[in-house]
């Protein structure tokens, strides 16, 4: 059972305009959330986060919005520039096999920035 | 800077082979993590250890194991590898927080 689904496996915006990534959870036990942004042939690194006291959390470019009620955070990046092409991660503490060590992960999106 | 270290970033084996993934941290961390990404399937946790000789199971653990003797080396092994083990295997590690901190990943192809 897919705790953290990202359903948009691809996105491809234009440079300069925004891309909204989207990331949709089933745990009501989650609290806090982080996105990841992963190059090809490198490790993932941390992008931001933002936990479930907030509903908004911004850093520079990228803001994260979190609605509780819907069990839904979207991820924005203003504005969108070439060299954030790259996979997106949604992730969350907690799963089915570590517990609050492990992060459960959706299946990425793919973010294209057309120059 | 937090710096996890993979030995190696490309291998190709056999099927059958025994497979040592090997990964250091230098920021004595607790928590260690093995995870796998596959295309579309996005990254499943393996095995994660969060002291020494402890090791607990993830939502993929069958085929593999680890190895954790010491606090800064976490290694994962194939026993026998199998062409469905072709993948990018991703370690990473944690001072017990939520933000894990990955390195740059060995990509396995078993023929």
């Amino acid at each position: 059972d897919q705790q953290v689904k990202q359903n948009s496996p691809s996105l491809s915006v234009q440079e300069g305009r925004i891309s909204i990534l989207n990331c949709d959870y089933t745990n009501s036990m989650f609290d806090y959330f982080l996105w990841y942004k992963k190059y090809p042939a490198e490790g993932p690194t941390f992008l931001i986060s933002i936990s479930s006291i907030k509903d908004k959390n911004e850093d520079g470019r990228f803001t994260v919005f979190l609605n509780k009620s819907a069990k839904h955070l979207s991820l924005h990046i203003v504005p969108s520039q070439p060299g954030d092409s790259a996979v997106y991660f949604c992730a969350a503490p907690g799963g089915s096999g570590a517990g609050s060590y492990q992060l459960t992960f959706g299946k990425g999106t793919k973010l294209s920035v057309i120059p | 800077d937090v710096k996890v270290t993979q030995s190696s970033r490309y291998l190709v084996k056999r099927t059958g082979e025994k497979v040592f993934l090997e990964c250091v941290q230098d920021m004595d961390h607790e928590n260690m993590f093995w995870y796998r990404q596959d295309p579309g399937l996005g990254l499943r946790l393996i095995y994660f250890s969060y002291d020494v000789k402890m090791k607990e199971k993830g939502d993929i653990p069958e085929g593999y194991s680890v190895s954790r003797e010491k606090k800064e080396r976490f290694s994962l092994i194939l026993e026998s590898a199998s062409t469905n083990q072709t993948s990018m295997y991703l370690c990473a590690s944690s001072p017990g927080g939520n933000e894990l901190f990955f390195g740059e990943g060995s990509r396995l192809t078993v023929l």
